[in-house]
């Protein structure tokens, strides 16, 4: 399976501001997934990301809080952008197995706390 | 909508006692189900998956079985050592679009 590197592993941020986080890919993938992790919940999907196509967000997720960029098949970004307290979670990024098995592979995540 | 569930949230242990860890799903139309594990703060690794044909999973210390007409599937840890320490959860793709969904976990304390 793919083996991605998500940067960076942690960060405290201001609110107001906005960060930006990175996913590469060792191998080239048609979507990559992006998760959020509240404090003590479990995961919940965010957004679908396709090359060379806008994201596909999840129910309560918004483009202008969740900016995602695309830009090849081995490499994706997510931004949470001005961010308060409630964003303070786990983010992480995700891509699927190849061969039509439905397994997914994880990131080693963000962890981000906004102050 | 597939809704998951673990139970218990969370299990302590002595050091050389074997875990169960389970899992119950809704909607036994399930195309697989995988376990991951997650230390704190950090993301999550792939432990085993176990293919909707399939009835049970093995891995080294680990066993996973799948009753799919029940809705469950159970994770075994033999032996249990403190490195096993963490949170497992474990998730089935969604039927209409084959994203995961996932449970709320079970944190595992394995006491030395």
């Amino acid at each position: 399976s793919a083996v991605i590197s998500q940067k960076p592993s942690r960060d405290i941020c201001q609110r107001g501001t906005s960060l930006t986080i990175q996913c590469q890919v060792d191998s080239q993938v048609t979507m990559m997934f992006w998760y959020r992790q509240q404090p003590g919940q479990s995961l919940t999907l965010i957004a679908t990301a396709n090359q060379g196509s806008e994201a596909t967000y999840e129910s309560g997720f918004v483009i202008d809080k969740f900016p995602i960029s695309r830009p090849n098949l081995t490499f994706s970004t997510l931004t949470v952008s001005n961010m308060s307290p409630e964003d303070s979670s786990i983010y992480l990024c995700s891509v699927e197995w190849q061969g039509g098995t439905y397994g997914y592979t994880f990131g080693s995540g963000t962890r981000l706390t906004v102050v | 909508k597939q809704e998951v569930t673990q139970i218990p949230a969370a299990l302590s242990v002595p050091e050389g006692e074997n875990l169960v860890l389970n899992c119950s799903f809704t909607d036994s139309a399930i195309y697989n189900l995988q376990w991951f594990r997650q230390d704190p703060g950090k993301g999550l690794t792939s432990l085993l998956l176990i293919q909707s044909s399939q009835r049970e999973q093995t891995s080294g210390r680990l066993n996973a079985s799948l009753d799919k007409s029940s809705g469950r599937s159970t994770l075994y840890i033999a032996a249990s050592q403190p490195g096993d320490s963490a949170t497992y959860l474990c998730a089935v793709p969604r039927s209409n679009d084959y994203k995961l969904s996932f449970g709320a976990g079970t944190t595992v304390t394995v006491r030395a």
